[in-house]
This record gives structure tokens, sequence and C-alpha cells, in this order.
């Protein structure tokens, strides 16, 4: 089955500066790739999304970026906020599904003040 | 407008008991899913139902899991003699229906956390 890879586990920065989270997948299926940040107590929030037809997406101070070819993709969060310090998670459709989708196992990342 | 709902937040129950929970989707989605998340693993998917049917069961661990959406709107993880390796939170999550090809955004609830002792 779909085998997706996470890291770093952990992550802290400087408010300010830029964090970068790297996710790897296995089926070359795989077109659809969402990324959500969890809080503590919380369910997972999608925060963006992309599609194999595109190999980069912005929206505000998050992009993601998508390899094809290497089977990676990353999220990049510039002038990062305390309020950015969550646990985020990569994701994809396993093997193409239109429903299933396979997890990272997850970043924290703490944005110190 | 409302997001998923989930009930109860926290269940303790004692090992070898019968549990029930609770999801409510975003109004006007049809598909509806249920996740497990251990302590410190992302999500893994258990079932998807397209309506009230069951189209993909195949990540329930085993036969001590069952799940019913029966008019099609809320859905209920029904879990068997339970045991203490059950314990993790349960996510619901729903998304607009006919999912799109190539995935739909799943939008999660809060989940409930379910411990066993």
């Amino acid at each position: 089955g779909e085998n997706v890879e996470q890291h770093p586990s952990t992550l802290s920065v400087q408010e300010g500066d830029s964090a970068v989270i790297k996710c790897t997948y296995s089926d070359s299926a795989s077109n659809y790739f969402p990324w959500y940040k969890q809080e503590l107590g919380k369910g997972p929030q999608l925060i963006i999304d992309i599609r194999s037809n595109v190999g980069e997406k912005k929206d505000q101070r998050i992009a993601v970026t998508l390899n094809k070819t290497a089977k990676h993709f990353s999220l990049h969060i510039t002038e990062t906020q305390p309020e950015d310090s969550a646990v985020y998670f990569c994701a994809t459709n396993s093997g193409g599904s239109n429903y299933k989708l396979t997890f990272g196992k997850g970043t924290l990342l703490t944005v110190n003040p | 407008g409302a997001g998923v709902s989930q009930t109860p937040s926290n269940k303790v129950t004692e090992k070898g008991k019968y549990v029930e929970l609770r999801c409510d989707p975003i109004s006007g989605h049809t598909a509806l899913y249920w996740y497990r998340q251990s302590l410190g693993q992302g999500p893994e998917f258990l079932i998807y139902f397209q309506g009230t049917g069951a189209a993909d069961d195949s990540g329930l661990p085993n036969d001590r899991f069952f799940a019913v959406r029966p008019e099609g709107s809320v859905s209920t993880l029904k879990i068997q003699r339970t045991e203490r390796g059950d314990s993790a939170v349960y996510l619901c999550a729903s998304s607009l229906s006919p999912p799109l090809a190539g995935g739909h955004e799943q939008y999660f609830g809060p989940g409930t956390r379910l411990t066993v002792t």
C-alpha cells in the first residue's frame, strides 16, 4: 500500500523565519496532496492542497510544491508566527483513490516569539 | 456554517465493554469517513460512506468494529468487546459528494478520545 514519509518530526524556528516540511510518497497513482494543521485537542484542519496537474500552489504565507517525478511534496510557511505552532500532517490519496487518504506521521512545529 | 461535530469528546470505558461514537457531518456533505489516530501518529483510514452505504470498510481492524449511517447523515462507530489497544482518538470527516477524480477536500471533526482501562 501507499507509504508516506514525513520529515522532520520536530521543527523549531524563530518568529518571522520560514519553515519547510517535506514528504515523500511511494504510489505513482497518487494525485491529490493535502496538508493539515492540528492543534492540541482539535481535529486536523485542511490548510492547503495541491493536485498533480500543478507544481506549486500558494495561499498567503503558505505554499506547497510538488515534484511528481521524485514523488515528493513540501509545505513552506513564510514569516512564521507563534500561532503557526501546531502539528502538521501531509497526506495523499492512496492508489489514486477518490476518498482514502494516507497520512504522514506529522511534524511538530514550534515558533518561538 | 457548522463544521463536523462528534460526541462524546471523551469516553472512558472498561475493557470488554461496548461503545458508540457519533458523528454529525457538515450539512450537504454526503461522503463521510472515519479515521483513527494513535498518539504521535497521523490519522489512519477506517471506513468510507457514500450516502447510507459503506463503500469501503477495508480499514476496520477487525469484526469488533462496525459503523452505520442509516439515513445518510449522522454516523455511529460501534466497538464491541473493547480492548486497551483500541484507545485512540477517533476522527470523523466529511466531504462533498461525489468525490472528484483525484480526491476531494475532507473536513475533520474534533474527534472522540477513547480510553479503554
